[in-house]
């Protein structure tokens, strides 16, 4: 399994400024997801980090409020902007097993609360 | 549109019980399930994955299994102790889309 790391933990932001959560993983990895998961609630997707390429965004979530950045195969960047309460959540990187048997690991996320 | 349910919401049982969590989606259309646990505050630990192919996987104390045709899966965990407490979440990889579709999970605290 690989071995993925969330930078920061968790941070307090003031509503109207931007974060930038990193995800560093052990290996070169193809797949590799962004996920929210609100208060109380499951995992939602945000979208899938292509390396080289545009992120692919699921309904809901654009680009505008969640750049995303895959500058090579072993990290990523999701910036969560002019933040809001409603984007108190928890963010998670998420990558596939590289023996592409379709089995997805999780970082230990980042807890964000915007006052 | 893949939707994924499990039942109960929560659960508590007393320490070394057996004890079964279901999970259930509506496209059987899948290429593989998964089971997670998930800590408070924390991130996922993958305990169980189970191939569209296959009809269970066993590590350990728990056992899950898979009924695509009816879109149901279960995890069994035997004789639980209480660092079983957690909230377990299934997720479904279909073959039509590149992602996994999480459940509501099931809470579960297991009492000394």
């Amino acid at each position: 399994s690989a071995v993925i790391s969330q930078k920061p933990s968790r941070d307090i932001c003031q509503r109207g400024t931007s974060l930038t959560i990193q995800c560093q993983v052990d290996s070169q990895v193809t797949m590799m997801f962004w996920y929210r998961q609100q208060p109380g609630q499951s995992l939602t997707l945000i979208a899938t980090a292509n390396q080289g390429s545009e992120a692919t965004y699921e309904s809901g979530f654009v680009i505008d409020k969640f750049p995303i950045s895959r500058p090579n195969l072993t990290f990523s960047t999701l910036t969560v902007s002019n933040m809001s309460p409603e984007d108190s959540s928890i963010y998670l990187c998420s990558v596939g097993n590289r023996d592409n048997t379709g089995e997805l690991f999780f970082g230990e996320g980042s807890r964000l609360t915007v006052l | 549109k893949q939707e994924v349910t499990q039942i109960p919401a929560a659960l508590s049982v007393p320490e070394g019980e057996n004890l079964v969590l279901n999970c259930s989606f509506t496209d059987s259309a899948i290429y593989n399930l998964q089971w997670f646990r998930q800590d408070p505050g924390k991130g996922l630990t993958s305990l169980l994955l189970i191939q569209s192919s296959q009809r269970e996987q066993t590590s350990g104390r728990l056992n899950a299994s898979l009924d695509k045709s009816s879109g149901r899966s279960t995890l069994y965990i035997a004789a639980s102790q209480p660092g079983d407490s957690a909230t377990y979440l299934c997720a479904v990889w279909g073959t039509g889309f590149q992602k996994l579709v999480f459940g509501t999970g099931t809470r579960l605290l297991v009492s000394p």
